[in-house]
């Protein structure tokens, strides 16, 4: 069955910590995205890559940047992590086509302190 | 301007009763598409239902229909016959064509709780 792994269900780091939420994807699949969930906003895409070493920016990239060194990995980076990035992060990955529904990781539920 | 709108923040249903989640959204576009998730909270996201605005007929997934009304830019989900493990998080999004990037936009959630 298709998986996608996010390294951790949860995280609390000290501000100004530099952070690393890990997603792996057994699909081969040429997207992946991270999203960030808040209560009341849905969800918000920070990034996503729709191949190695390619990133573009979603709707709220500041603050964080990405890795994709690999096709199954995609790394989000909060290089000095702050309480206003506590939130739910979820990773996602999805194939070609129109239709092709995407597949989500567990969550991570960050907490900045 | 909001893309998906979902005007219901929470409902409360009784088990066993039928259940409808409302979501309108709004494109200029000709061809995208429309996607259902369920979040329970455990926090994984599950895909339940997919409509396409070429198709014809409304989608169904087993106790999931997809009620679509595409004059009134509406898709609305339905749950026939809810039981309690239908409380969850349910998030309405739309596939753009123009995205060549497959981006879902997103509706900000109804939280479901059903009644024993």
């Amino acid at each position: 069955d298709v998986k996608v792994t996010q390294s951790s269900r949860y995280l609390v780091k000290r501000t100004g910590e530099k952070v690393f939420l890990e997603c792996v994807q057994d699909m081969d699949h040429e997207n992946m995205f991270w999203y960030r969930q808040d209560p009341g906003l849905g969800l918000r895409l920070i990034y996503f890559s729709y191949d190695v070493k390619m990133k573009e920016k979603g709707d709220i990239p500041e603050g964080y940047s990405v890795s994709r060194e690999k096709k199954e990995r995609f790394s989000l980076i909060l290089e000095s992590a702050s309480t206003n990035q506590t939130s739910m992060y979820l990773c996602a990955s999805q194939g070609g086509g129109q239709t092709v529904k995407a597949f989500f990781g567990q969550g991570t539920r960050l907490t900045v302190v | 301007a909001q893309k998906i709108t979902q005007t219901q923040p929470g409902m409360f249903v009784q088990e066993k009763e039928a259940v409808t989640l409302d979501c309108t959204y709004d494109t200029s576009d000709q061809s995208y598409g429309l996607f259902w998730y369920k979040q329970p909270s455990s926090g994984e996201m599950i895909f339940l239902i997919y409509q396409g605005s070429y198709d014809e007929q409304n989608a169904t997934e087993g106790r999931y229909s997809l009620n679509f009304q595409k004059a009134r830019k509406s898709a609305n989900l339905v749950i026939s016959a809810s039981q309690l493990g239908d409380s969850a998080m349910y998030f309405c999004a739309m596939r753009e064509t123009m995205d060549s990037n497959y981006q879902l936009i997103w509706g900000a959630g109804t939280k479901l709780i059903i009644k024993p």
